[in-house]
């Protein structure tokens, strides 16, 4: 089964609105979590990411909660842009033999109206 | 420079033949890997290299296998290609767990394979 998932397939959001991406996950193991932004035809870059001893970390105009009783982490985007504009992928994972093994969502597809 | 390249961009393969993907990095880091994207499935990963010589399969390894003989250079090699192994193919690396920037996957452009 999917162990991290993004239920939300698309979001559209008028700018200067917040964006809120959310994403599950089923393995109480997890103790990274991190979301992606893919541009089409691009390749995925880390936009923020947190370890399961802090619940919200900030960076500018993106805030992540993380809920780890209810194994749900966000992604909020305030101010939002049309250049924000692209595919959201969250991923959680954890240490494996000394490396990063990260499960990656399905995908959230983030339209700014203009 | 801090890149990951990966060979070639763009593949078409009949089924039944042999593909290799290639990828490098100039990062020096210790793990790479191998992940696959098809719409509605997000990225799953198919094998993660600790290092030279020590592979591990990720979610989804059948119908694949890798190489990894220089810490710099690690490849997917599909033996007999089936056409739903047709999909765009990333490989990423990242440092070691514990160190700086933990967790950060570094991710190349990305191969389209065709398999007809």
């Amino acid at each position: 089964g999917q162990q991290v998932k993004q239920s939300s397939p698309s979001l559209t959001v008028q700018e200067g609105g917040i964006s809120i991406l959310n994403c599950d996950y089923e393995n109480d193991m997890f103790d990274y979590f991190a979301w992606y932004k893919k541009y089409p035809d691009n390749s995925p870059t880390l936009l923020i990411s947190v370890r399961s001893n802090v619940d919200k970390r900030e960076d500018g105009r993106l805030t992540v909660f993380l809920n780890k009783s209810g194994k749900h982490f966000s992604l909020h985007i305030t101010a939002s842009q049309p250049e924000d504009t692209a595919v959201y992928l969250c991923a959680a994972g954890a240490n494996q033999g000394g490396s990063a093994k990260l499960i990656f969502g399905e995908g959230t597809k983030l339209t700014v109206s203009s | 420079d801090m890149k990951v390249t990966q060979m070639p961009r763009y593949l078409i393969k009949r089924m039944g033949e042999n593909v290799l993907l290639e990828c490098g990095q100039d990062m020096s880091h210790e793990t790479m890997y191998w992940y696959r994207q098809d719409p509605g499935l997000g990225l799953q990963l198919i094998y993660i290299s600790y290092d030279v010589d020590s592979n591990s399969e990720g979610d989804i390894p059948k119908g694949y296998r890798v190489s990894r003989k220089k810490r710099e250079h690690f490849s997917l090699i599909l033996d007999s290609a089936k056409t739903n192994q047709t999909s765009v193919y990333f490989c990423a690396s990242s440092l070691s767990w514990g160190g700086p920037n933990t967790g950060q996957l570094y991710f190349g452009e990305g191969s389209k394979l065709t398999v007809l």
